[in-house]
């Protein structure tokens, strides 16, 4: 049984460009999040897929978009980035439902200069 | 606005003592709270978890106290020891379809050999 992976783990991009991570989610697990960590913050809830479908979303703008692929795998698009998106991002992968817990990858660190 | 809190940025103990990590929520709707440790570079990993219809989980060292009048949760650990050494992230979701959920800011634990 694998785990979650992230790539790339670090990431340098500059203001305006675009930015693509990458997400392979636990084995069996259908449902994938994302997470922005801002240094010295908690996680923030970015949005969730479940079975290439997006069903829930935090208060982040639409630059933020996503996929979720048919082997759950996912990716997390920022468009027209912005100084403030430097951050830790964290993609989590669950079986979904009421009452389970969602395992982390490693994370990809982005920094925006 | 901060949903979840974790008002203690950092503790420090002694090796074999207890420690308590707090945690309080101000959203009625959570009925299911979690406990992640962090280590650098690594990914938040899942600790224990409590249902609210429980007041108590524990888990070999790791004990978690619900108390829902209060809206405030506590993780407790003990022996503590060394390895125990991370950030600590209280989190909390509501019961919908959505499986998002809100972090506190953490409190990084530093046991003392």
């Amino acid at each position: 049984e694998t785990g979650v992976t992230q790539s790339p783990t670090h990431l340098i991009k500059t203001r305006g460009q675009q930015v693509t991570l990458r997400c392979s989610s636990q084995s069996g697990h259908n449902t994938v999040s994302w997470y922005q960590q801002a240094l010295g913050q908690g996680p923030q809830f970015i949005f969730q897929y479940y079975r290439e479908e997006e069903n829930g979303r935090g208060n982040f703008p639409p630059r933020f978009s996503g996929l979720q692929f048919p082997n759950y795998s996912s990716e997390l698009n920022v468009n027209a980035l912005e100084l403030d998106d430097s951050a830790l991002y964290l993609c989590a992968s669950s079986l979904g439902g009421r009452s389970t817990e969602a395992f982390f990858g490693q994370g990809t660190r982005l920094t925006v200069v | 606005d901060q949903q979840v809190k974790q008002n203690s940025p950092s503790l420090s103990v002694q090796e074999g003592r207890i420690s308590i990590l707090n945690c309080d929520y101000t959203n009625s709707m959570f009925d299911y709270f979690l406990w992640y440790k962090k280590y650098p570079a690594e990914g938040p990993t899942f600790l224990i978890s409590i249902s609210s219809i429980k007041d108590k989980n524990e888990d070999g060292r790791f004990t978690v106290f619900l108390n829902k009048s209060a809206k405030h949760l506590s993780l407790h650990i003990v022996p503590s020891q060394p390895g125990d050494s991370a950030v600590y992230f209280c989190a909390a979701k509501a019961g919908t379809g959505a499986n998002n959920l809100f972090f506190g800011t953490g409190t990084r634990l530093t046991v003392i050999p």
